[in-house]
C-alpha cells in the first residue's frame, strides 16, 4: 500500500530564510509526487508535481521539489520564505489506476513566518 | 471560470442526525473525488465518480456514508445517522478524464472544503 510521511508537524522560519519541508513515501512502482498548500479558507492548491524526467522541478510561488529514488523522499524548498507562504503543506503520491488518480497524501506541515 | 464549490462550508449537527454535504466541480470535469481530512491526521481519500458512475469507493468508512452524482454534474455525500468519529473538513476535487491511451495524469482542483462537527 502507498504512503507518505511528513515527519515535520509543525516548522517556523524567519521571513527570507531558507525552508525545506521533508516528505517521504512508500509505492510500489514508479509514483506521481505532489506537493499542495492550503491556506486558511482555501481549497488545496498544487504546487508542483513529479511524473518523470529532470528530478528537479519547478513550481509556483518561487518552490521547488527534488525527487530521490534512493531515498524515495520528494523534499520541497524554497529560497526565501516571505510571510505570505504561511500556510499548511500537504505532500501526495499517486499512480495511475484504471482511470483514477486517487491522492494518498501525509499528515500535512504547518508553516509559520516570523517577520 | 469558476473553481470547485462545496456546501455548506460549516456544519454542526449533533450525534444520530443525518447532514448532507454537496460539491460542485469545475463545469466539464468528469472526474470527481471526495477526500476527509479527520483532526490531526492526514487526508484520505473516499470514493471517485467518473461522471455519474461510481470508479473506486474503497475509501468510504462504512454504510452510514452514501455518495451521488446524478447526472453526472454535481455530487452529494450524506451521512446517516451521524456519528462523533465523523467530524471532520471534507473536500472534494475534481479533474478532467485522462487520455486513457497516454495514461495523461490531469490536475485535481479542490474545493475549500466542508468543516463537519459531530457533537
Amino acid at each position: 500500500a502507498q504512503s507518505v510521511t511528513q515527519p515535520d508537524i509543525h516548522i517556523t522560519v524567519s521571513e527570507g530564510a531558507s525552508l525545506e519541508l521533508r516528505c517521504n513515501y512508500s509505492y510500489g512502482a514508479t509514483p506521481y509526487l505532489f506537493w499542495y498548500v492550503q491556506s486558511p479558507g482555501q481549497g488545496l492548491q498544487l504546487l508542483l508535481k513529479y511524473f518523470s524526467g529532470d528530478t528537479l522541478v519547478q513550481g509556483i510561488k518561487g518552490f521547488e521539489a527534488e525527487f530521490k529514488r534512493s531515498q524515495s523522499s520528494f523534499n520541497l524548498r524554497k529560497p526565501s520564505v516571505h510571510w505570505s507562504d504561511a500556510a499548511e503543506y500537504f505532500c501526495a503520491v499517486s499512480g495511475l489506476t484504471g482511470g483514477g488518480n486517487k491522492l494518498t497524501f501525509g499528515t500535512g506541515t504547518q508553516l509559520k513566518v516570523e517577520l | 471560470e469558476a473553481g470547485v464549490t462545496q456546501f455548506p462550508s460549516h456544519s454542526v449537527i449533533e450525534k444520530g442526525q443525518t447532514v448532507t454535504l454537496r460539491c460542485d466541480p469545475i463545469s466539464g470535469h468528469d472526474n470527481l473525488y471526495w477526500y476527509r481530512r479527520v483532526m490531526g491526521k492526514e487526508i484520505k481519500f473516499l470514493l471517485h465518480f467518473v461522471k455519474e458512475s461510481k470508479q473506486d469507493e474503497s475509501g468510504m468508512p462504512n454504510n452510514r456514508f452514501l455518495a451521488e452524482r446524478t447526472g453526472g454534474t454535481y455530487s452529494t455525500l450524506k451521512v446517516q445517522p451521524a456519528e462523533l468519529e465523523d467530524s471532520g473538513v471534507y473536500f472534494c476535487a475534481s479533474s478532467h478524464i485522462g487520455l486513457s491511451k497516454f495514461q495523461v495524469y490531469n490536475e485535481q482542483f479542490f474545493g475549500p472544503g466542508t468543516r463537519l462537527t459531530v457533537l
